[in-house]
């Protein structure tokens, strides 16, 4: 089956630092990439969709300029938390839809982002 | 896209089938129902989906009623690497292929 990857699995940054997390498609180019964020104990919540070579649209009350997402390859996109605070701890999860005509997504494992 | 109902928790023995329900009353002709699950701390894995006729895989069954309004999901023996949170979602594919978690159902496998 198609298998996405998320670096890093966990993350522990410092307020007002950026981090970068990156979700690959390994086994097959997938033409949108979706955010997620999720609470503890909470459901996933879409943040943005992107496709490869355009811009991301972001859900509402998402602010772009916050999270900076790049869609440079059909294999790969980034999500950066830019000038993290704590609030934006969280389990960020990516997934991939791909070329097959298939209308299945396939999740990332997640990365754990805690801002200290 | 139409809204799911799932109920918040359900049971299981080991071994016997685990029958998910979900209610999707406003679901119209062109929507999917699909089903993903998440294990703790993990990310979403998918399951199944269909449109109108009943489908199996590996993994699972699915039984969707022939009005379409709701549907079942089937794992026909549970294990206990099955214990999730399974989440029913509707959604119409095409460009516009967002999907919209809702709290899904813990399915507690029990020994």
């Amino acid at each position: 089956g198609a298998v996405v990857s998320q670096h890093p699995s966990r993350v522990i940054c410092k307020s007002g630092t950026s981090v970068k997390i990156e979700c690959r498609s390994l086994d097959f180019q997938a033409t949108t990439m979706f955010w997620y964020r999720q609470f503890p104990k909470k459901s996933l919540m879409l943040m943005a969709t992107s496709n490869e070579g355009s811009k991301a649209t972001y859900e509402q009350g998402v602010e772009k300029d916050k999270f900076l997402i790049n869609h440079a390859s059909l294999t790969l996109s980034t999500l950066t938390v830019t000038s993290a605070h704590p609030e934006d701890s969280s389990f960020y999860i990516c997934s991939a839809r791909g070329y097959k005509g298939d209308n299945e997504q396939f999740f990332g494992p997640g990365t754990r982002l805690t801002v200290l | 896209d139409a809204k799911t109902t799932q109920p918040t928790s359900m049971d299981c023995a080991e071994g016997r089938a685990a029958n998910l329900p979900c209610n999707h009353s406003t679901i119209s002709g062109n929507e999917y129902v699909y089903w993903y699950r998440q294990i703790h701390s993990q990310g979403p894995q998918y399951i199944i989906h269909g449109l109108k006729n009943n489908e199996t895989n590996e993994m699972a069954s699915l039984i969707i009623t022939e009005d379409r309004k709701s549907s079942t999901l089937i794992l026909p023996h549970a294990t206990l690497r099955d214990t999730a949170v399974y989440y029913c979602i509707v959604n119409s594919g095409g460009s516009n292929y967002k999907l919209t978690f809702g709290k899904g159902t813990l399915l507690t496998v029990n020994p």
